[in-house]
């Protein structure tokens, strides 16, 4: 069974803050990708990792790829309010995504 | 243009009583997903479709859930009967190709939160 865990897995920091979510598998994967969930919603795709080693910015966001594809992290610069909600990330392998557990961020203003 | 569309967006009925969720995909997207999330955690697949045809169901519960998308379009989930255990929010998805292309996202539908009572 392929496992992808996050950490942490509840997170409440201040605005301006850094922080930086976890994601980790023993699993290779052929690409990874993180999400943000917003209650209410479905999961938004954020970005998509594909390479070994790969990272990839997305404003405040740095996404980054483990060498060997079984990990991933998340780092936000500077977080702001708006960044508030539940991260996922989720492994890909043939046809299917396996989702990580989930981090819930909370910045408080 | 219309992003995954479900209805209801809650639903809240007693155990043993039936329930279904209904989804439409993007037009387009040939491949369609079930999810289950539970509160704070990631979704889990229950089923995929391709077309009208259920790829990969291994995750499904088929004592009591089904499911259908008899023209390769639209798709229902049912649950009968209902557990308690069964409340959660139920994610539906599609994407155009194959996942393991980086360039085939999955697009989620709002979700349909049941309660059972």
């Amino acid at each position: 069974t392929q496992l992808l865990e996050q950490s942490p897995q509840f997170l409440s920091i201040q605005e301006g803050e850094n922080l930086t979510v976890y994601c980790n598998s023993s699993s290779v994967f052929s690409s990874l990708q993180w999400y943000r969930q917003e209650p209410g919603e479905g999961p938004v795709l954020l970005v998509t990792v594909v390479t070994g080693g790969e990272v990839k910015k997305l404003k405040r966001l740095t996404f980054q790829f483990g060498d060997a594809r079984k990990d991933s992290s998340l780092h936000i610069t500077a977080a702001q309010p708006g960044d508030t909600g539940l991260y996922l990330c989720a492994g890909a392998n043939t046809d299917k995504l396996i989702f990580g557990t989930g981090t819930r961020l909370q910045v408080f203003p | 243009e219309a992003g995954v569309v479900q209805s209801p967006r809650y639903k809240i009925i007693e155990k043993k009583q039936p329930v279904a969720f209904w989804c439409n995909p993007i037009s387009g997207h040939n491949t369609l997903y079930w999810y289950r999330q539970n509160l704070g955690q990631g979704p889990e697949l229950l089923i995929r479709y391709e077309n009208e045809e259920a790829v990969d169901d291994s995750q499904l519960p088929k004592d009591r859930f089904s499911a259908e998308r008899l023209k390769g379009v639209d798709s229902t989930l049912k649950i009968q009967p209902a557990e308690l255990g069964d409340s959660a929010v139920y994610l539906c998805a599609s994407s155009s190709g194959r996942l393991a292309l980086p360039k085939n996202i999955q697009y989620f539908g709002a979700g349909t939160r049941l309660s059972v009572l």
